[in-house]
């Protein structure tokens, strides 16, 4: 079946920019998602269509995708920022698949 | 505002059923479809499928095909899971989220946690 890969975990100070990345086979030729989800609430999506923003969401977090591997950016990530991120993708047969997520530790 | 609202919390015994309900508000509930994904406690998110309550199509993860079953409602503007045949995997928090084709996912439910024990 088709995986995402992610690193288990990040860290960095505050103020420091924080970068997740995700791999897969397809993601060169499908769009990545990414979702924050803070520790007891349900996941927010941060970044739509490997680089753009929802309303909402600070121009702190930024996307990219470039050939099998995309990244998330948090610029100047602050402690609220903590959280696990999760990168999301379809695979050829529109299966829907998640990572394995990564949490972001700010100290 | 759109809000989706999910029943609460269920304790169930080892090969019982459960349903889950995912109610809308603040969007025309016919406009995108609903998918349903679960959270086994510190894991990662798992996709289980779609409902489209349009016309009332629906996609099945292949891990879950025969043993769930989504439904909704459009007078009520509600969706349903039926998962059956549960075991102690299946203990997660389940959530219900909208999805179109360009924004997946863009709105969740508050989740409802599924216990399964003897």
């Amino acid at each position: 079946s088709y995986e995402l890969t992610q690193p288990p975990s990040v860290s960095v100070s505050p103020g420091q920019t924080a970068r997740i990345t995700c791999s897969g086979d397809t993601l060169s030729k499908k769009y990545v998602y990414w979702y924050q989800q803070k520790s007891g609430q349900a996941p927010v999506l941060v970044i739509y269509e490997d680089s753009k923003r929802p309303s909402g969401i600070p121009e702190t977090f930024s996307g990219s995708s470039s050939g099998t591997m995309a990244t998330l950016t948090i610029s100047g990530a602050q402690v609220e920022d903590e959280a696990d991120y999760y990168c999301y993708s379809t695979d050829t047969s529109a299966n829907h698949v998640f990572g394995g997520g990564t949490k972001l530790t700010v100290l | 505002q759109v809000q989706l609202v999910q029943s609460g919390t269920e304790v169930k015994k080892p090969g019982a059923s459960v349903k889950v309900s995912c109610k809308a508000s603040g969007y025309t509930f016919t406009s995108y479809t609903m998918h349903w994904v679960r959270q086994a406690p510190g894991q990662t998110l798992e996709w289980m499928g779609w409902i489209n309550a349009a016309n009332d199509n629906t996609k099945y993860s292949q891990k879950f095909q025969g043993r769930v079953t989504f439904t909704s409602d459009t007078s009520v503007s509600t969706a349903y899971m039926e998962l059956s045949s549960l075991t102690y995997e299946d203990t997660a928090m389940y959530y219900c989220a909208r999805s179109q084709p360009s924004l997946p996912f863009d709105c969740w439910g508050q989740g409802t946690l599924v216990t399964v024990s003897s």
